[in-house]
């Protein structure tokens, strides 16, 4: 069964606290991504990654990082630097063939900061 | 200005009506279009690709891209109360990025 998991699905971290969020994906596609999802605002980019032990940040990058050392990994860490982390936050990767240039999603990680 | 416009609605709509969401963006070299779905508290999900200009339809799902306008339209024949979500137009040029609207919430009313 072919797709993308994240995991946990809720996750509480305490103030000061680093968190990692997982994100595994078997589709052997090569791009990975993290965003962030706030309500009203859309899917903000984080950081991406387009093989592995490469990562570029994206437009909110500050208070995150990053690793891809397994294609199927991109695991994303909640840093204490992050002023307001409580979010819904995505992993997509993305099939890159021909005409075809899609993005699909995991089901999410909701962080919530006590 | 914002690459990518959607009116966040909310649109509430009775069963069986047609539905039009639709996109703005600015840039031109923007060739793959996306919609997606999202239910609460889950992650998008793809419901319709299209590569440059042009019509696809999938069941009661049309989607439309004018390129000369740059606009984009997700229509939904038949509307039913499990299309309630929230829908997000993407898009991207040639390379690794995308562009996401903020989303329309739809709500079907039985």
């Amino acid at each position: 069964d072919g797709g993308i998991t994240q995991s946990p699905k809720y996750l509480f971290r305490k103030e000061g606290q680093n968190v990692t969020l997982s994100c595994e994906q078997n589709l052997n596609h090569d791009a990975m991504y993290w965003y962030r999802q706030d309500p009203g605002q859309g899917l903000r980019l984080i950081y991406y990654s387009q093989i592995v032990n490469d990562f570029q940040k994206g437009d909110i990058a500050e208070g995150y990082s990053v690793s891809r050392e397994k294609k199927e990994s991109f695991p994303l860490t909640v840093t204490s630097a992050q002023k307001n982390p409580t979010a819904f936050y995505l992993c997509a990767s993305k099939v890159t063939s021909g005409i075809y240039n899609e993005q699909f999603f995991g089901p999410g990680t909701r962080l919530t900061v006590l | 200005q914002k690459e990518v416009e959607q009116d966040p609605g909310p649109l509430s709509v009775p069963e069986g009506a047609i539905v039009s969401l639709n996109c703005t963006y600015s840039n031109s070299a923007f060739q793959y279009f996306m919609w997606y779905r999202q239910y609460s508290r889950k992650g998008p999900e793809l419901l319709m690709y299209t590569y440059s200009s042009g019509n696809k339809e999938d069941g009661r799902f049309t989607a439309q891209v004018d390129k000369s306008s740059k606009y984009i339209s997700l229509f939904i024949r038949d509307s039913q109360p499990s299309d309630s979500a929230t829908y997000l137009c993407a898009m991207s040029a040639a390379g690794n990025q995308f562009y996401f609207g903020t989303g329309t919430s739809l709500t079907v009313i039985p």
